[in-house]
């Protein structure tokens, strides 16, 4: 079968860095999708890697690796705004979005 | 740009009613989606339609149906309700091609008792 892994839940504080994790198996790979989702509101796109490596937007950053499977988004200089989860989802050989549960970000002051 | 549009927000239904989810999208993608989402589980896809006048089923079709009558619209009917499709209802859109990510809607919180 298909399946997403991240981390339920992790706790940061302001101002520092956070990496959350992605681990996949699916049915061919088109793509890996990183959305934010803040309580009570809709998914937002954040990120999208194909090809392996890493892709830096501002404060995040976000790395694929397709021979492990792998993908981590990178969040720098943390922000209170930044509590929210993040959903990590690869697209599989049917172009169908397969997503992971999401991992809870805790932000400290 | 309204983007995508869905009503109700939410709803409490008694269990054995039908109800309508009404989604809109003025973007012009060709793909549009329903997902529902639940505590502890990823989105799960219910029903998705590729362009208009086709549809497809997804991961948890049954109990629902939709229809893509046109590009702009693409409604979800629960024919006969029940308690397990309580959930917080995302409708989404994209457009097609390789680096295409999808537009979600503000989501329908349905309670079914």
């Amino acid at each position: 079968g298909q399946n997403i892994d991240q981390p339920t839940e992790m706790t940061a504080t302001e101002g520092a860095i956070v990496q959350i994790n992605c681990t996949y198996q699916t049915s061919g790979f088109n793509g890996l999708f990183w959305y934010q989702q803040h309580a009570g509101e809709a998914p937002t796109f954040l990120s999208y890697n194909v090809l392996d490596g890493l892709e830096e937007k501002g404060r995040f950053s976000s790395f694929l690796s397709r021979s492990k499977g792998y993908s981590y988004l990178l969040l720098k200089e943390l922000q209170m705004k930044d509590s929210a989860s993040y959903l990590c989802a690869v697209r599989d050989s049917n172009y169908q979005l397969i997503w992971g549960a999401g991992t809870k970000l805790i932000i400290k002051p | 740009t309204a983007g995508i549009t869905q009503a109700p927000t939410s709803q409490i239904l008694a269990a054995g009613r039908s109800m309508t989810l009404r989604c809109t999208q003025d973007m012009r993608h060709n793909a549009m989606y329903w997902y529902r989402q639940d505590l502890g589980l990823g989105l799960r896809l219910i029903h998705y339609s590729n362009t208009a006048g086709t549809t497809g089923k997804g991961e948890v079709p049954d109990g629902y149906s939709v229809s893509r009558a046109n590009t702009d619209d693409f409604p979800l009917t629960l024919a006969s309700a029940v308690p397990s499709q309580t959930s917080v209802y995302f409708c989404a859109s994209s457009d097609t091609g390789e680096h295409t990510e999808a537009f979600f809607g503000q989501g329908t919180r349905l309670t079914v008792v």
